[in-house]
């Protein structure tokens, strides 16, 4: 399978812990993005890595929320001190530099109990 | 902010019976995506529409986007249970880059046996 991948699909919480999501895009492709998704909304733009330069950030990225790609390959996201309201399903997606057709993984539901 | 409303929100019918489904913006956008996405996955892309009158097929759905780029409809012919899902369209705004999809809300389809 050569699509885009996101470790876990699950992961349950409690309030205030850490947790960290992991994507591996498809291999040639140099863009990187992460949106999420709640309940009745369509995905929305958290941010954006062209190789491993994130190069913006959504206003719904806040100070707890981080994401790397140190490689230009994988992607992390970590989202510290997890609020109930940080509960969503959290989308990652990769796209070739000349293309604008995004390419989805599967996603992580994240909830925050 | 650019935004697309997607009609209806929610539209159930018979197998065997056509159907339209509509996303409409007031911004003018470089590539429209239009996506299926099932309960707990991450949307799968159906197709890229990127010049204004465009119109594609893919079996039975037929997409358009309209010849200002401001719009796109999908539409499906002899709908199957099996097209059941959440059909959301994204869009990359003109003005801006064309790597931050815009993703409307998505049109909930129930396809009854």
């Amino acid at each position: 399978d050569t699509g885009v991948s996101q470790n876990p699909r699950h992961k349950i919480t409690k309030r205030g812990q850490n947790v960290t999501f992991r994507c591996d895009p498809i291999s040639e492709h140099n863009r990187l993005y992460w949106y999420r998704q709640t309940l009745g909304q369509g995905p929305e733009f958290l941010t954006y890595f062209q190789n491993e330069a994130q190069l913006e950030k959504s206003r719904l990225l806040s100070d707890r929320f981080s994401a790397e790609r140190p490689k230009g390959s994988f992607s992390t996201l970590e989202i510290q001190r997890t609020e109930q309201g940080d509960s969503a399903m959290y989308l990652c997606a990769s796209s070739p530099t000349s293309a604008d057709t995004q390419y989805f993984g599967p996603g992580t539901r994240l909830t925050v109990l | 902010t650019q935004l697309l409303e997607q009609s209806p929100q929610f539209l159930s019918i018979q197998e065997g019976e056509n159907l339209t489904v509509y996303c409409n913006s007031s911004s003018v956008f470089s590539s429209l995506q239009w996506y299926r996405q099932e309960p707990g996955e991450g949307p799968v892309l159906l197709v890229t529409v990127v010049t204004g009158g465009e119109v594609k097929k893919l079996k039975r759905l037929t997409f358009q986007f309209g010849d200002a780029r401001k719009d796109s409809s999908l539409h499906i012919t002899a709908a199957q249970t099996g097209d059941t899902g959440l059909y959301l369209c994204a869009g990359a705004w003109s003005g801006g880059s064309n790597y931050k999809l815009t993703f409307g809300k998505g049109t909930l389809l129930t396809v009854n046996p």
